[in-house]
């Protein structure tokens, strides 16, 4: 099993519609865990981190949930601005580096 | 405010050739690392550092090699280029290995 799995899409989704992204990870003794943001031939950048209580940024939330080592990525009100590669990310084993997802893409159309 | 600087952006290499990629931080992270993405397998961990001196691997290390001499600079060294080796580089560093990490712009690395 591969230590981050996500859904590699792509989805397509109209401008205003509400999407969401799925990840699991098989280390359960991660601790750390973060949605990142990669746009066409650019750096990955971080999104927003992943609590155990959840999280909101705006449009963004996110959701974790240890028992079932999953986590989540809802986006409401879609942007074009949005359309992009959606990371989901986890620390390696004994905090030695992060662990990326092959990633999510998402296009928004107008 | 730099962040994390890789150099070279581009580069074309022959097969057999070898070559350092150069990455400098300037926010005294402990942490450094070296990804290659390829397309449809995301960003793969080749090596890592948890501070100056002392390095090791990750998932993809063969062919490659690194050193970290001082807390900055995290130079990727390919011994003999190969075709297998084309992809794009990212170097990223952070506070601890669990903390979030900041990305160079990329080194897109081709390989004839």
């Amino acid at each position: 099993r591969k230590e981050v799995e996500q859904d590699p899409g792509p989805f397509n989704v109209p401008e205003g519609a509400t999407v969401a992204f799925n990840c699991t990870y098989s280390n359960s003794a991660s601790q750390s865990f973060f949605w990142y943001r990669q746009d066409c031939r650019k750096e990955p950048k971080l999104l927003m981190s992943v609590y155990s209580s959840g999280n909101e940024d705006g449009r963004f939330t996110a959701q974790l949930n240890r028992a079932s080592q999953y986590i989540s990525l809802l986006i409401r009100d879609s942007k074009l601005s949005d359309s992009a590669t959606y990371l989901c990310v986890v620390n390696g084993q004994a905090g030695t580096a992060l662990i990326f997802g092959k990633g999510t893409t998402l296009s928004v159309s107008s | 405010n730099a962040g994390v600087t890789q150099t070279p952006k581009f580069q074309v290499l022959k097969t057999g050739q070898s070559m350092t990629l150069q990455c400098a931080q300037d926010m005294n992270h402990e942490y450094m690392s070296w990804y290659r993405q390829d397309p449809g397998m995301g960003l793969r961990l080749i090596h890592y550092s948890v501070g100056a001196g002392i390095t090791d691997q990750g998932e993809v290390p063969n062919g490659y090699n690194v050193s970290r001499s001082t807390t900055e600079d995290f130079p990727l060294r390919l011994l003999s280029a190969a075709p297998s080796q084309t992809s794009v580089y990212f170097c990223a560093s952070s506070q601890q290995g669990y903390t979030e990490a900041f990305f160079g712009q990329g080194t897109r690395l081709t390989v004839v």
